[in-house]
């Protein structure tokens, strides 16, 4: 059974950092594309950037809102993915998901605030 | 960036009834479209992928088709479990986009 299990969220204040981190447990972790998605409370779901498998280069791609703030890195070895986000700001008050095989399977989220 | 324009924001509908979900997009993705279900307090989750196939796991009542810009999801004989909100979702191009949501609610 494929399990996505998210942590690392909490309250933090304008101009902090957070890193969320992604235990994936099931499939073949190598195999596999692995994205963030965010969601504002009461809003939609939003993009945040993914990172390919290990074969197509295992590089990241990122929503615009994003880049230069946050960095999606994954480990191979222990099957982890993670979200390191710099210079955070209130409008990145969200839960945030993981997804595996792109946006397949889902983790439960991890909830991330930024106020003051 | 890809907007996925999805119709109606808001249905609400009565069991059993067919239901025709429609999600636009700004410029050809072919058919790297993907469908979500997501229910208050719950993580999303698949229902089809790229355009119309169907994920493990999911009822046959959903199926969805269409192909360029325009797609649809199909909900046959609705049944009370399927009150959520519906995403749609392209993967054709960086940055990948969500439609807005339609939320549908059972009568």
């Amino acid at each position: 059974e494929v399990q996505l299990v998210e942590s690392g969220g909490g309250l933090v204040q304008p101009g902090e950092s957070l890193r969320l981190s992604c235990a994936a447990s099931g499939f073949t972790f190598t195999d596999a594309s692995m994205t963030w998605v965010r969601q504002a409370p009461g809003k939609g779901l939003e993009w945040v950037g993914r990172i390919k498998r290990p074969s197509d280069g295992g590089t990241p791609d990122y929503a615009s809102f994003v880049r230069g703030r946050f960095t999606i890195s994954r480990d191979d070895l222990t099957n982890m993915l993670y979200l390191q986000m710099n210079s955070l700001k209130t409008e990145d008050t969200a839960v945030y998901y993981c997804g595996g095989y792109g946006i397949d399977y889902w983790g439960q989220g991890t909830l991330v605030t930024v106020s003051s | 960036e890809i907007v996925l324009t999805q119709s109606p924001d808001f249905q609400s509908v009565t069991p059993k009834e067919k239901v025709t979900l429609t999600c636009r997009a700004s410029q050809n993705i072919g058919i790297d479209l993907h469908w979500y279900q997501q229910k208050p307090d719950q993580s999303p989750r698949l229902l089809i992928k790229y355009t119309s196939q169907s994920f493990s796991g999911v009822p046959s009542r959903f199926s969805g088709s269409g192909s360029g810009t325009d797609f649809t999801l199909t909900i046959n004989s609705l049944e009370a479990e399927d009150a959520a909100t519906y995403y749609c979702h392209q993967s054709i191009s960086v940055p990948q986009t969500f439609g807005q949501g339609t939320k549908l609610e059972i009568k």
